[in-house]
């Protein structure tokens, strides 16, 4: 089955620095690769996704990339604010939808310093 | 139009007894997720219906189960309850057609004691 890999698990950065969240995944079939942001407390939300005939997707602050050769996929915050701070899931599907079956990163706990 | 509903939001068990989970979706959202997440393990599959029929199964042992209803309602279940199985136990539902969005509900907090 799938297998998704998410680094760092903890990440700080300074107000205004930008932040970088890598996943790798193992499915080559997989063609849907979102990204959710979970608040504390909260439920999780999604924040902005790609699909496989697609390389880069931006969306204001935030983008993602995608390396199909690689395997892997990147998020990228610019311009970090404090509302950032939150627990980023990335995750991989292979449904013709994509919200058939996802596979999800164990998480990543974004930190944002004042 | 409203949220993704799940009942209870919390509960408490001890070990062996069952339990049963509510998902209502949103109006017109006939696909229905279910995750498991705990602390180390993140977001994990459980299953996944659609017009009734379970579309797809993750890993997860025969005492999970879930059915769905003609009304897109859900309901999962956990028998002989382990210690393991404590953990927030997340439904979604998604438009399914033209997009991959699911939305959350807030979940349910099962402790097993």
């Amino acid at each position: 089955g799938e297998n998704v890999e998410q680094h760092p698990s903890t990440l700080s950065v300074q107000e205004g620095d930008s932040a970088v969240i890598k996943c790798t995944y193992s499915d080559s079939a997989s063609n849907y690769f979102p990204w959710y942001k979970q608040e504390l407390g909260k439920r999780p939300q999604l924040i902005i996704d790609i699909r496989s005939n697609v390389g880069e997707k931006k969306d204001q602050r935030i983008a993602v990339t995608l390396n199909k050769t690689a395997k892997h996929f990147s998020l990228h915050i610019t311009e970090t604010q404090p509302e950032d701070s939150a627990v980023y899931f990335c995750a991989a599907s292979r449904g013709k939808f994509g919200n058939e079956k996802l596979t999800f990163g164990t998480g990543t706990r974004l930190t944002i310093i004042p | 139009k409203a949220g993704v509903t799940q009942t209870p939001r919390y509960l408490i068990k001890t070990r062996g007894q069952q339990v049963t989970l509510s998902c209502s979706p949103i109006s017109g959202h006939r696909s229905v997720s279910w995750y498991q997440q705990t602390p180390g393990q993140g977001l994990q599959f459980l299953f996944e219906y659609f017009s009734e029929t379970q579309r797809n199964k993750g890993n997860f042992p025969g005492r999970f189960s879930g059915r769905q209803f003609s009304n897109s309602r859900s309901e999962m279940n956990v028998s002989t309850l382990e210690l393991g199985d404590s953990a927030l136990y997340l439904c979604a539902s998604s438009a399914g057609e033209r997009t991959g969005e699911l939305f959350f509900g807030e979940g349910s907090r099962l402790t097993v004691l």
